[in-house]
């Protein structure tokens, strides 16, 4: 399968706990996207990157929050000191071109207790 | 976060009906997306506009990018029970150097057989 993978598909944590999601894109799109999807809404950004510069970020990313992408390849989400808020799908996505397609992989639901 | 106006918000057709939903926005985009998402899974590319008049098919799918640029609506045709899901519309703005995709509110719709 050459799309893009997101590990894992689930992940219950208690409040307070740090989690981190991975996401490897499809070979070669040189961009990569985080998004956060609660229920009934639609995907919202939080980060992009360009091989592996952080380019733009949200104003949703909180300071308990951080994204790598070494390398330029695969890319983490780190939520520290998880809140009940921060339950919620995270997608991410990657495109080979400044403007056009996002392919989005399965996502990560969170559900913090 | 900002999101896209969408409508209708949910729709509940017979198998075999043609639907249409449409996007709008105040600002000018330069991609517009369409995407379909099922419960759980990430949300899956459909269609991509990058031209202001272009209109582009899909099998039963068919979408535009408005003339103003500031809109686009989805047809599907002859609709079948697989089509059921949540339909997304997604834009890309014209200015300033942001590349995140920006999501309508989402449709929902159900067919019956």
């Amino acid at each position: 399968d050459t799309g893009v993978s997101q590990d894992p598909r689930h992940k219950i944590t208690k409040r307070g706990q740090n989690v981190t999601f991975r996401c490897d894109p499809i070979s070669e799109h040189n961009r990569l996207y985080w998004y956060r999807q609660t229920l009934g809404q639609g995907p919202e950004f939080l980060t992009y990157f360009q091989n592996e510069a952080q380019l733009e970020k949200s104003r949703l990313l909180s300071d308990r929050f951080s994204a790598e992408r070494p390398k330029g390849s695969f890319s983490t989400l780190e939520i520290q000191r998880t809140e009940q808020g921060d339950s919620a799908m995270y997608l991410c996505a990657s495109s080979p071109r400044v403007m056009g397609e996002a392919f989005f992989g399965q996502g990560t639901r969170l559900t913090v207790v | 976060g900002q999101q896209l106006n969408q409508s209708p918000q949910s729709m509940f057709i017979q198998e075999g009906e043609d639907v249409s939903m449409n996007c709008t926005s105040s600002s000018i985009f330069n991609t517009w997306l369409w995407y379909k998402q099922d419960p759980g899974e990430g949300p899956v590319l459909l269609i991509a506009l990058y031209k202001a008049g272009e209109l582009t098919s899909n099998g039963r799918l068919t979408a535009q990018f408005g003339i103003t640029r500031k809109d686009s609506f989805l047809n599907i045709s002859a609709s079948i029970p697989s089509d059921v899901g949540i339909y997304f519309c997604a834009g890309q703005l014209a200015r300033g150097a942001t590349n995140k995709l920006i999501f309508g509110t989402g449709t929902l719709l159900a067919v019956q057989p």
